[in-house]
């Protein structure tokens, strides 16, 4: 299957530092998501990505989707302690249902330290 | 909070047992997917239902059955599992059409095999 590859798998940063992570893929994919999980919680979306080269944001956060398709990045500005957790980057084929599933890279550990 | 609503939040039961992992949305969203998630790793699909049919089944052991009996519920049948079942079963819902839509998740529900 397709696999993603996510980068850094850890981050160790001060509160007020700007975050950055990304991820790579073998093979196309027509949809990026990032993903934030918490202990305990399951994952919250956080940005989707549908066109290639496209730059969205959501407050202090910024992703775009790679103009080859094969990768996707995600940053965090200012880092405060909530953004403390797993971040998931997700791809989607798109075989035209809809309904298909998720390929997850293997996250992103973020760890704000005081 | 979430719009996926999952129960139970824990589960743990004996290798012999039949339990069954059940899954709810109001959103309208009618395509459904359960996600296996092992500690400190990414989700893997399992299964996906479009339209209340099953559209995927990620080459799942028969001693996991899923069941979608209407457009807001979605069930996994568990029987005779084995020790490495233990994990954090996931739920998320999304549109069926339209290609790309994002998934929502549930808060899962943490499995452990006896």
């Amino acid at each position: 299957g397709q696999q993603l590859n996510q980068s850094p798998q850890s981050m160790f940063i001060q509160e007020g530092e700007d975050v950055s992570m990304n991820c790579t893929s073998s093979s196309i994919f027509n949809t990026w998501l990032w993903y934030k999980q918490d202990p305990g919680e399951g994952p919250v979306l956080l940005i989707a990505l549908y066109k290639a080269g496209e730059l969205t944001s959501n407050g202090r956060l910024t992703a775009q989707f790679g103009i080859t398709r094969k990768d996707s990045f995600l940053n965090i500005s200012a880092s405060i302690p909530s953004d403390v957790g797993i971040y998931f980057c997700a791809g989607q084929l798109d075989s035209g249902g809809g309904a298909d599933g998720l390929t997850f890279g293997k996250g992103t550990h973020l760890i704000i330290q005081p | 909070d979430t719009e996926v609503t999952q129960t139970p939040k824990h589960l743990v039961m004996g290798m012999t047992n039949k339990k069954s992992l059940k899954c709810e949305q109001h959103m309208g969203h009618r395509a459904m997917y359960w996600y296996k998630q092992k500690a400190k790793k990414p989700p893997e699909l399992m299964f996906v239902y479009s339209y209340e049919k099953l559209s995927i089944n990620e080459s799942v052991p028969s001693r996991f059955s899923p069941e979608c009996p209407n457009s807001s519920l979605l069930n996994l049948h568990l029987h005779a599992l084995q020790p490495e079942d233990s994990a954090l079963y996931l739920c998320a819902s999304s549109q069926a059409t339209g290609g790309g839509q994002p998934q929502h998740f549930g808060d899962g529900t943490r499995l452990s095999i006896l």
